[in-house]
């Protein structure tokens, strides 16, 4: 059965360092997703994408975060100064339409 | 905006009793609601969905049934096991007929369940 997939499983890094973490969504998808979930604490929409471009975000996507799809398989997001508050579980999603989301098992980045 | 309540937790029960999770939500037109399973150190799993009023999304022993006069989603199985112990979180994307589009879906805080023996 596909699967959406993320690495890393986990990334450490230091405050004000660059992240990048990397999904391949399921291959006929067309709609991507990230999600963000701090500990304890809800699932978050960051961003969704679609044609090659931002479709939506949220007011948690400021300007410190971007996402491409730079070869046409993955789809990445990247934080590039993070902060001690971007610790937290990052999730891909991809979907072929528009209702149901497939998610990936997720990149813990923990920010010291 | 859209928003999702649930019940919030933890809910402990006993194997083979009846389960219940209250899930209501607020949102314009006509979403479709999804409950996912995230079980411990592992991501989310779609367990069932409905995309229209009086739909019932069913799986492994679990249903829903979309009430669109009370604006709810409650989830529901007759018969729990310990392994059904996990994170339960109600979920809703706006309509596809509303300009849903690529809008991401906006999920209530969980409830974390825990079956006993």
């Amino acid at each position: 059965e596909p699967e959406v997939t993320q690495t890393p499983s986990h990334q450490v890094t230091q405050m004000g360092q660059e992240v990048i973490l990397r999904c391949v969504p399921i291959s006929n998808h067309l709609y991507f997703y990230w999600y963000r979930q701090i500990l304890g604490q809800k699932v978050e929409f960051l961003v969704s994408f679609y044609n090659n471009e931002i479709s939506e975000k949220s007011e948690i996507f400021d300007d410190q975060f971007s996402v491409e799809r730079p070869d046409g398989s993955n789809f990445t997001l990247k934080i590039r100064s993070t902060k001690l508050e971007d610790s937290a579980m990052y999730f891909c999603a991809s979907s072929e339409a528009t209702v149901e989301q497939f998610f990936g098992p997720g990149t813990r980045l923990t920010v010291l | 905006g859209n928003s999702v309540t649930q019940m919030e937790g933890p809910v402990t029960l006993s194997e083979e009793a009846f389960l219940t999770i209250n899930c209501t939500y607020t949102a314009t037109g006509y979403p479709s609601l999804f409950w996912y399973v995230q079980y411990p150190g592992e991501g989310l799993q779609l367990l069932l969905k409905a995309t229209k009023a009086d739909d019932k999304g069913s799986n492994k022993g679990f249903e829903a049934t979309y009430r669109k006069e009370t604006t709810s989603f409650h989830l529901e199985k007759g018969s729990v096991q310990v392994s059904d112990s996990a994170v339960y979180f109600c979920a809703l994307v706006p309509s596809l007929y509303s300009g849903g589009g690529a809008d991401g879906l906006t999920f209530g805080k969980g409830t974390h369940l825990i079956i006993q023996p």
